[in-house]
C-alpha cells in the first residue's frame, strides 16, 4: 500500500521562513509532488521531484531524498497568501497518473 | 488556454440517489483523473483514463464509475448514495501520454452533498 506522512497543520510569521515535512512509505517511486490548494478552490502545481536534492522556485523550495522516503517544502519571506494547504503526493510506477496525496498540511501564516 | 472545467460545482442528493459529475480537461489533454477529497482523508485517487480507456482505478466501491468519450471529456458517476459520498470531487487533466508522470491540472471541483 502506500503511505504518506506529513503534519496535520502549522502557524508561522509573516516574513518567517518555514518547511513542511513529508515522509512516503510507497510500492516504488516516479516522483514527488507539491501543491498549494487555497480553501475553496483547486489544488495548484508547485513543484515537482525525481532526483535526490534541492529544487528551487523563487520563494518556494522542495528537497527529496528518496533512501529516505524524505521530502521538504520550504518556503522563504513568508507573505499572508501563503496560508493555504499543501499537498505531498508521489507518483508511483505502473500506474500512469495514479498520484497518491497525503492530507495536506494546513499553512497559517500570521502578521 | 481554458482550464479545467468541472459541472456542476454544487449539488446536494439524497441517500439512495445516484449522480453524474462532468469533467472537461484542458484542450488537448488526453489523460483525466478523479479525486475524493474530505477533510479527513484528503485526496483519495478514484480513477483514471486516458483515450476513453481506464488505466487506474483506486479503491472504491463499484458503485463509482466512470468513463470518457473520444473528445476527453469525462463523466463520473455514483450510484445508491451514501451519507459519506459527501465529498469535494476534483477532476485534473495531465498532457502526459505515456508513462511518465506529468503535472495534473485540477478543476474547481464539485461538491456533493448527500442528505
Amino acid at each position: 500500500g502506500q503511505n504518506i506522512d506529513q503534519p496535520t497543520e502549522m502557524t508561522a510569521t509573516e516574513g518567517a521562513i518555514v518547511q513542511i515535512n513529508c515522509t512516503y512509505q510507497t510500492s516504488g517511486f516516479n516522483g514527488l509532488f507539491w501543491y498549494q490548494q487555497h480553501a475553496g478552490e483547486a489544488p495548484t502545481f508547485l513543484s515537482y521531484n525525481v532526483l535526490d536534492g534541492l529544487e528551487e522556485k523563487g520563494r518556494f523550495s522542495s528537497f527529496l531524498s528518496r533512501s529516505k522516503g524524505y521530502s521538504y517544502l520550504l518556503l522563504k519571506e513568508l507573505q499572508m497568501k501563503d496560508s493555504a494547504s499543501y499537498l505531498c503526493a508521489v507518483s508511483v510506477p505502473g500506474g500512469y497518473q495514479k498520484v497518491t496525496f497525503g492530507t495536506g498540511t494546513k499553512l497559517q501564516v500570521i502578521p | 488556454k481554458a482550464g479545467v472545467t468541472q459541472t456542476p460545482r454544487y449539488l446536494i442528493k439524497t441517500r439512495g440517489q445516484q449522480v453524474t459529475l462532468s469533467c472537461s480537461p484542458i484542450s488537448g489533454h488526453r489523460s483525466v483523473s478523479w479525486y475524493q477529497q474530505t477533510p479527513g482523508q484528503g485526496l483519495q485517487f478514484l480513477f483514471e483514463y486516458f483515450s476513453e480507456t481506464q488505466r487506474n482505478k483506486g479503491n472504491f466501491p463499484g458503485r463509482f464509475s466512470g468513463r470518457q468519450f473520444s473528445n476527453s471529456r469525462s463523466e463520473m458517476n455514483v450510484s445508491t448514495l451514501e451519507l459519506g459520498d459527501s465529498a469535494l470531487y476534483l477532476c485534473a487533466s495531465s498532457g502526459t501520454s505515456g508513462g511518465n508522470t506529468g503535472e495534473l491540472f485540477f478543476g474547481e471541483g464539485s461538491r456533493l452533498t448527500v442528505l
